[in-house]
């Protein structure tokens, strides 16, 4: 097994660029969910999913949208990207509440 | 808003000894979780505690539980150079096991060879 995997590992947007990360897992986990983590401040959560065809808001979902067709990919986009998303953002499946992460996508936005 | 606190922020010890890092929370809680962060990696979790547990132990880890005082406490025990990371505690609400989790900001560890 992957576990969940992510790509990019890093990338450089400019304001007001879009772009999308992507997250997998092949453990057939129903419980996806996407954070942030800024120095400081711990993983807030984005945006999480109980399923295919459902998502709904985490903590800070503003300027993230997600949805989620398949049990296996869970993007996440940004509209039009901001400095203050600057950050790392973490992709996580679940099962009985133990969650897998993947390795990350460090995003900087100038 | 941040349910789990750690404390202290970040703790150095010398290999062999050690380390007990605290986590206070503030609402009722279905289970409570251990994750370990190594620098510039993924969370690993490493152990799981439920509301009605008072003590767990994996290895070189003990984990204990006081819903009454709202807070948990990881002891790892023989420190290694291995165990230098930051490490998280968190909750989730008492709907189910995929209820969603808030983490605290976390303690660094720093274990000297």
């Amino acid at each position: 097994n992957a576990g969940v995997t992510q790509t990019p590992k890093f990338q450089v947007l400019k304001t007001g660029q879009s772009m999308t990360l992507q997250c997998a897992q092949d453990m057939n986990h129903e419980y996806m969910s996407w954070y942030r983590q800024d120095p400081g401040m711990g993983l807030r959560l984005i945006h999480y999913s109980v399923g295919a065809g459902i998502t709904d808001q985490g903590e800070v979902p503003n300027g993230y949208n997600v949805s989620r067709s398949t049990t296996e990919d869970f993007p996440l986009r940004l509209l039009s990207a901001a400095p203050s998303q600057t950050s790392v953002y973490f992709c996580a499946s679940s099962y009985a509440g133990e969650q897998y992460f993947g390795p990350g996508t460090r995003l900087t936005v100038t | 808003s941040q349910q789990g606190e750690e404390d202290p922020q970040a703790l150095s010890i010398q290999e062999g000894e050690n380390a007990t890092m605290n986590c206070s929370y503030k609402t009722s809680i279905n289970n409570l979780q251990w994750y370990r962060q190594n620098s510039g990696r993924g969370l690993v979790h490493l152990i799981l505690i439920r509301s009605n547990e008072r003590e767990k132990h994996s290895g070189r880890l003990r984990v204990t539980l006081d819903t009454s005082k709202k807070s948990s406490s990881l002891l790892i025990t023989a420190s290694r150079a291995a165990d230098t990371a930051s490490y998280f505690c968190a909750t989730d609400g008492v709907f189910g096991a995929n209820s969603k989790l808030t983490f605290g900001k976390g303690i660094t560890l720093s274990v000297r060879p």
